[in-house]
Parts: C-alpha cells; sequence; structure tokens
C-alpha cells in the first residue's frame, strides 16, 4: 500500500521568502511522485514530477522539489514566493506497479502568501 | 487549460437520488479516471477506465458506476445518494501506451451538493 503525509496543513509566508512545503511518501515500489496545484474554483495543475531520473525535479513557476530516499521525502521548495502562489498543494504517489497508475493524494497543504 | 471539461459545474441532489456526472477528454486520450474530494481534503481515487472497461478501483461500493466512450467522453453515475457523497468529483485523463508523459490531465469538477 502507499501513502502520502503532508507534514503542514497550512503554510504563511511573506511575499519574496522561501517556500518549503514538507512530503512524506510510503510505498512497496519505486514511487513516481508528483506535486500538484490546485487554485480556487480551477482544475488541478501538475508542478512537477519523480519518475526515477534525476533526483533533484524542476518543475513549473520556479519550483522544485527533492526526491530522498533515505527519507522517504519528497518535500516542495521555491526560492521566492509570489502573491500568485497561493493555493492549495497536493504532494501525489502514483500506483505504477499495475499499470492503473491510480493517484494516492495527500490530505494537502494551503499555502498563503503575505504582502 | 488541460482540455478535459466536466459538467455540471454545480449540482444540487437529495438523498436517495441518482446522479449522473460527464467528462470530455482530450482526443486520443484512452485512460479516464475519477476521482473524489471532499471539503477540505485531498482527492480520492473512484475508478479507471481503459478502452471502455474498468480496471481499477479505489475503496468505493458499487453504487459508484462508470462509463467510457469511444468519443474520448465519460460518465460517473452514483446510485441512491447519501449525504456524505456530497464533494467535488473530478475527472482526469491521460494516453496509456505511446506517448504517454505520466502526466494526467484534471478538469475543473462537479460540485455535487446532496441535502
Amino acid at each position: 500500500a502507499q501513502s502520502v503525509t503532508q507534514l503542514d496543513s497550512h503554510v504563511s509566508v511573506s511575499e519574496g521568502t522561501p517556500v518549503l512545503l514538507r512530503c512524506n511518501y510510503s510505498s512497496s515500489y519505486s514511487p513516481s511522485l508528483f506535486w500538484y496545484v490546485q487554485h480556487p474554483n480551477k482544475g488541478l495543475q501538475l508542478l512537477l514530477k519523480y519518475t526515477s531520473a534525476a533526483t533533484l525535479v524542476k518543475g513549473i513557476n520556479g519550483f522544485e522539489a527533492e526526491f530522498k530516499k533515505s527519507e522517504t521525502s519528497f518535500h516542495l521548495t521555491k526560492p521566492s514566493a509570489h502573491m500568485s502562489d497561493a493555493a492549495e498543494y497536493f504532494c501525489v504517489v502514483s500506483d505504477m506497479d499495475t499499470g492503473r497508475r491510480a493517484l494516492t493524494f495527500g490530505s494537502g497543504t494551503r499555502l498563503q502568501v503575505q504582502p | 487549460e488541460t482540455g478535459v471539461t466536466q459538467s455540471p459545474t454545480h449540482l444540487i441532489k437529495t438523498r436517495g437520488q441518482q446522479v449522473t456526472l460527464r467528462c470530455s477528454s482530450q482526443s486520443g486520450h484512452n485512460t479516464v479516471s475519477w476521482y473524489q474530494q471532499a471539503l477540505g481534503q485531498g482527492p480520492q481515487f473512484i475508478f479507471q477506465y481503459y478502452r471502455e472497461e474498468e480496471n481499477g478501483r479505489g475503496n468505493f461500493p458499487p453504487r459508484f458506476s462508470g462509463l467510457q466512450f469511444p468519443n474520448y467522453s465519460s460518465e460517473l453515475n452514483v446510485n441512491a445518494l447519501e449525504l456524505d457523497d456530497s464533494a467535488l468529483y473530478l475527472c482526469a485523463s491521460r494516453v496509456r501506451g505511446g506517448g504517454d508523459t505520466g502526466e494526467l490531465f484534471f478538469g475543473e469538477g462537479s460540485r455535487l451538493t446532496v441535502l
């Protein structure tokens, strides 16, 4: 069975300061990991994905995440927050073994960006 | 724009009724999955269809059923609605096989309220 734990339900930062959203995963297989963002009244958008290539993954809008197998972590970072980054962020692990590719979502982290 | 459209965007039903939610995927996306997102939670996998057959299901009862059509559209049907079925229902599609980038493309969802 696979699972994802997002360690913070809510993170608040000031505009221009770094962002860190924490995620730990559990998977019986070599996982595929994703970060999705959900803006209010919008669909889920893929920020970045890890699929066993480079452990440091760069995504859209300046976000990146580092896969650390020894720590079973996949934290999302951004050097400088922008007001438009305020949204709900989901860490996601994929069931790749069966080809079903069902996604297991974390409970989400709401990012608030203060001016 | 993800190319995935869902209808209706909002609807209200009463307990015991039945509901059909619809999704139109991108041309060529032969795999569609449905997720339920309760308020304040991450999406949960309901089931997946590949070439018009269900090939994966999450922890949802049989009163949740679906159909996938050759024209890349699909339906989610829920019978005997319960209050706890109130949620945002998300459709997601992808290409399985050649051209599969591993990304799921999500629609903006149908928000169901059960009274």
